[in-house]
């Protein structure tokens, strides 16, 4: 399996806090990702990372942010929570040879 | 656009076989996906085509058809383990991304 780690695993918030979640890898993959699953939807692309400081965004990624400092370490920081960011979040990464993503185990936040 | 089509759920029985389908519209083709999502879990590489035909791989089979936008996953002999959501994938234009369909839920009944 890959290794990738997503931290923390669970996460209850109250709306206007803000919120980082933190994805780790130790495969030096240069793509990784921020999506969110939500009943209905499947997985939505927030935002991407083709390299160290090099991001974009997705779908959906309005209300996020993104950083990534090091190959293995990209975070996603909800500013301003609020409730509609309720979700599963998943980190994937690819090294890009055919696009293949392996996923992290997954973040549960709730926003109250 | 880009788009995929997958049923959302289907029940099948233990023991038995099913196909789910997936039918997609993008601008180029680079491949297609299949992952299985077991409940409160992470999506996990079933399978890839790129070439039209079948690729087999134990109990589990894909097909694609690039002419057709279309492909199916296989599931041979059920098993209660094999109840998950399994998602249709392909990569966008940049080849970096994928679109990802809604998923179909399988449910497996004795």
């Amino acid at each position: 399996d890959a290794g990738i780690t997503q931290s923390p695993r669970h996460k209850v918030t109250e709306t206007g806090t803000p919120v980082t979640l933190r994805c780790h890898q130790t495969e030096n993959h240069r793509y990784m990702y921020w999506y969110r699953q939500d009943p209905g939807h499947g997985l939505r692309l927030i935002h991407y990372s083709y390299g160290v400081k090099d991001t974009d965004k997705g779908e959906v990624s309005d209300g996020y942010s993104v950083s990534r400092s090091k190959t293995e370490d990209f975070l996603l920081t909800l500013e301003s929570a609020t409730s509609s960011q309720t979700s599963v979040y998943f980190c994937a990464i690819s090294e890009g040879v055919r696009n293949e993503q392996f996923f992290g185990p997954g973040t549960r936040l709730t926003v109250l | 656009g880009q788009n995929i089509d997958q049923p959302t759920e289907m029940t099948a029985t233990e023991g038995a076989i099913v196909q789910i389908n997936c039918t997609y519209q993008t601008s180029g083709f680079n491949g297609l996906f299949w992952y299985q999502q077991h409940a409160g879990e992470a999506p996990t590489f079933l399978s890839y085509n790129v070439l039209d035909g079948l690729e087999e791989k134990g109990r589990f089979s894909s097909f694609l058809s690039r002419s057709k936008g279309y492909s199916y996953l296989l599931l041979k002999e059920l098993q209660m383990k094999d109840s998950a959501s399994y998602l249709c994938a392909v990569p966008m234009d940049s080849n970096y991304q994928l679109i990802w369909g809604a998923g179909t839920k399988l449910i497996i009944k004795p």
